[in-house]
């Protein structure tokens, strides 16, 4: 059973115009939420994260959202760039007895921003 | 700076084959990672190293032994390779257990046939 989804296996952006990349996740324990982004024949570089006693967190054009309620957080990337071109991924880990849990990655979203 | 290097970047294997992939860090990291990347999968632990002198499972380690050499080398191997072992290979190292600021290796495209 996946825990964290990524349900959107693409997404195509203009150049200048805000990306939203959406994940989902099933499991009420998970306290850490990330985003990594990976380029083609690349290994993944970590890009931003959130704690989940917090609803937002921003670094520059990329801001992350969550929402405890509904299992759900967005990245939205504003304003998108060519480079920006990659794909994300998602993902998510727990505390289970004192120690902090192994990552859970999504499937990864494959976005591409056009000029 | 070179980060989290893996060693070979491609390697094409025979069933039943054995082969060990290498992984070493430079960045005086604790704990170290092997991941698989399949098509439509994600990222998926197989093992782990919190630290120097132990190792423990992920969630898919079957057919994987792991061997933590010293701080900055864990290297994976495969005993008798199997075709559902083709895969993309990532290692990736961390501060430590509760920093998930991984860095990643470039990675290493693993064809069994």
């Amino acid at each position: 059973d996946q825990q964290v989804k990524q349900n959107s296996p693409s997404l195509s952006v203009q150049e200048g115009r805000i990306s939203i990349l959406n994940c989902d996740y099933t499991n009420s324990m998970f306290d850490y939420f990330l985003w990594y982004k990976k380029y083609p024949a690349e290994g993944p570089t970590f890009l931003i994260s959130i704690s989940s006693i917090k609803d937002k967190n921003e670094d520059g054009r990329f801001t992350v959202f969550l929402n405890k309620s509904a299992k759900h957080l967005s990245l939205h990337i504003v304003p998108s760039q060519p480079g920006d071109s990659a794909v994300y991924f998602c993902a998510a880990s727990a505390v289970y007895g004192g120690s902090q849990g192994n990552l859970i990655f999504g499937k990864g979203t494959k976005l591409s921003v056009k000029p | 700076n070179a980060g989290v290097t893996q060693t070979p970047k491609f390697q094409v294997l025979k069933t039943g084959q054995s082969m060990t992939l290498q992984c070493a860090q430079d960045m005086n990291h604790n704990s170290m990672y092997w991941y698989r990347q399949d098509p439509g999968m994600g990222l998926r632990l197989i093992y782990y190293s919190a630290s120097e002198g132990t190792t423990d499972k992920g969630e898919v380690p079957n057919g994987y032994n792991v061997s933590r050499l010293n701080k900055r080398e864990f290297s994976l191997r495969l005993e008798s390779a199997a075709p559902s072992q083709t895969s993309v290979y990532f290692c990736a190292s961390s501060v430590d257990r509760d920093n998930y600021g991984y860095t990643f290796g470039s990675g290493t495209r693993l064809t069994v046939v």
